[in-house]
Formats: C-alpha cells, sequence, structure tokens
C-alpha cells in the first residue's frame, strides 16, 4: 500500500519561515494537497494540485512538490497557525492516502 | 456557500450496524465525486470510500471493503455511508468530502463510537 511520510512536529519562531515536508515514492506524479487542522475543528484545504491554494488562504501558504517529496511552506508566520498539518496524495489507483500529520507550534 | 453536513453518528455496539447520511449546499451535487474520511482519538485523518457522480464508481480502503458501503441519492443533494461489523477500530469521527483528488469542503464530522 502506499505510504506518505510526515515528520511528527515542526517549531518555528513567530516572523520566520516554516516547511513541513511530506514522502512518498514518486510523489510528484500525484495530485498533492495540504490541510490545517485546528484542535476541535475539521481540516481546511490550504493547497492543491501541488501549488494551487484555495480563495481566503493567506499567500504566505505556498506549496512544492518534486520527485518524491512535497513541501509546505509557510512564509511569516503567525500564531494563528499553529495547527495540524496533513498532506494528501491522490491517483487514480490507490486513490486518497493521507500523510500521518504534523504537529506546528509558533514558539 | 458551500458547504456539507454530516448527520448519524452515535454509540453501537460491537458487530453493529450504522448509517450515516451527508446532505450537500450550496453546489450542484450531482456533479461531483463524493468521498468520506474518518479520523480515530487523537490520530491522524483515514481515507474511507469514494463514489462517482452516479454511483456507477466506488471505492473504499481496504480496512473496510466488504462491510461498508458508500451511496447517493442526487436527487436528495445526500451521500451516505453504510458500516456493518462494526468494531472498536471504527471508533472514529466521519467526514465527508466533496471531490475525490482533494476534500473541500469537509463537513463538521459525525462522531461514531463503538462499545459495549
Amino acid at each position: 500500500s502506499y505510504e506518505l511520510t510526515q515528520p511528527p512536529s515542526v517549531s518555528v519562531s513567530p516572523g520566520q519561515t516554516a516547511s513541513i515536508t511530506c514522502s512518498g515514492e514518486k510523489l510528484g506524479d500525484r495530485f498533492t494537497s495540504w490541510y490545517q487542522q485546528k484542535p476541535g475543528q475539521s481540516p481546511v484545504l490550504v493547497i492543491y494540485h501541488h501549488t494551487k491554494r484555495p480563495s481566503g488562504i493567506p499567500e504566505r501558504f505556498s506549496g512544492s512538490n518534486s520527485g518524491n517529496t512535497a513541501t509546505l511552506t509557510i512564509s511569516g508566520t503567525q500564531a494563528m497557525d499553529e495547527a495540524d498539518y496533513y498532506c494528501q496524495a491522490w491517483d487514480s489507483s490507490t486513490h486518497v492516502v493521507f500523510g500521518g500529520g504534523t504537529k506546528l507550534t509558533v514558539l | 456557500e458551500v458547504q456539507l453536513v454530516e448527520s448519524g453518528g452515535g454509540l453501537v455496539q460491537p458487530g453493529g450496524s450504522l448509517r450515516l447520511s451527508c446532505t450537500g449546499y450550496g453546489f450542484i451535487f450531482s456533479s461531483y465525486w463524493m468521498s468520506w474520511a474518518r479520523q480515530a482519538p487523537g490520530k491522524g485523518l483515514e481515507w474511507v470510500a469514494t463514489i462517482n457522480q452516479d454511483g456507477s464508481q466506488r471505492y473504499y480502503v481496504d480496512a473496510v471493503k466488504g462491510r461498508v458501503i458508500i451511496s447517493r441519492d442526487n436527487a436528495k443533494n445526500s451521500l451516505y455511508l453504510q458500516m456493518n461489523s462494526l468494531g472498536a477500530e471504527d471508533t472514529a469521527v466521519y467526514y465527508c468530502g466533496r471531490d475525490r483528488s482533494l476534500f473541500d469542503p469537509w463537513g463538521q464530522g459525525t462522531l461514531v463510537t463503538v462499545s459495549s
């Protein structure tokens, strides 16, 4: 079965850049998305199709995907960005797979 | 506003059954693939099932194959998840999501607790 690997936790200082990685075999060949989930809330899509940002998502969120690794980058991280982040990949054979999630702490 | 509202969760005994529902608002429901995902308490997200626009294609995660059926009623803008032979490992918040390659938006979720 297809698996996605994320670091369990990432820490960042306010105003700095946070990078969260997601690794999987030939991940660049699959549609990848990223979700933000705050405690007690449903996930929210922040990046889709590798690099696209839904309306209403701040410009400080960006995505990249190359080879076996996708990266969610948050520039100028704010306290409100503290949350769990999940990557997700899709293709027509394995369908939807989620990464294990990364807890972002803004210190 | 595009919105998804789940219902049908609750407490069920091991081996029991439950049917979850999800109603879509603010978009043409019949034009979209729809999916279910779940999140066990304190755990990550897990995809459960996906169905195409007319219900002719259905896909499931291995952990629920043979026990779960995804279906839809486009006339009612509704998505369903019939769950049978439930076990403790099925305890989770169940979310419905629009589309198949991504989830946007997510509903508020409905909690399923399997316990005696």
